[in-house]
């Protein structure tokens, strides 16, 4: 079946810590991929693509994520988290460009300890 | 961000009653969703459309309807609301060009008593 997974369902780092969110995908081809951020009481913001190319795509709030064919793999990167980060993270896979095939993992929640 | 307003923020209600979330954008994007989401459960996508007047069901449309007289307004309406669809409602819409994503509102509080 067509899924995206993210395996850690909670991490803690400390500030000014390295981040590595985990996703992997289900798919038969290489779908069109995303990263959101979620804080409390909020709506999902994009953080970054991947569509083609480059396999390193840099996003907004200094997130970076690197696409693995091989792996089936697109985690989210930051190499100093902020207090402010803490927050939900979901993985996205658009499947087809018609918009209902767009598939949600079940988030990562990041708590940021001072 | 994108132009996306969700009405009521915040609403409770009884069970039985009929209720109806509105989702406003001014972006012209011709694709709409209605996603909840709960604790465990992630994002269910409820109902979506694809042009005015073009709808279809997603994975948890029962007790739901949509409708979208308008490119701007989307509706989501709970014929006789109940417990079960106590939630945190989304709205997104998506610009049909090659690998866009979706854009998001900032949701809407349902309690049902």
């Amino acid at each position: 079946a067509q899924s995206v997974t993210q395996p850690d369902i909670h991490i803690t780092v400390s500030e000014g810590a390295s981040l590595e969110l985990r996703c992997n995908y289900s798919y038969g081809a290489t779908p069109y991929l995303f990263w959101y951020v979620q804080s409390p009481g909020q709506g999902l913001q994009l953080l970054l693509k991947y569509f083609s190319g480059d396999t390193l795509v840099q996003g907004i709030k200094g997130f970076e994520a690197e696409f693995k064919r091989s792996q089936s793999s697109f985690n989210l990167r930051k190499p100093s988290v902020h207090w402010s980060d803490a927050a939900e993270y979901f993985c996205a896979a658009l499947l087809d460009n018609y918009g209902q095939n767009f598939v949600f993992g079940p988030g990562t929640r990041l708590s940021v300890l001072p | 961000d994108a132009g996306i307003t969700q009405s009521p923020r915040h609403k409770v209600t009884e069970t039985g009653t009929p209720v109806t979330l509105r989702c406003h954008q001014t972006e012209n994007h011709r694709y709409m969703y209605w996603y909840r989401q709960d604790p465990g459960h992630g994002l269910r996508l409820i109902h979506y459309s694809y042009g005015v007047k073009d709808t279809d069901k997603g994975e948890v449309s029962d007790g739901y309807s949509v409708s979208r007289s308008k490119t701007e307004d989307f509706l989501l309406t709970l014929e006789s609301a109940t417990s079960s669809q106590t939630s945190v409602y989304f709205c997104a819409i998506r610009d049909p060009g090659l690998g866009q994503p979706q854009h998001f509102g900032d949701g809407t509080r349902l309690s049902i008593l």
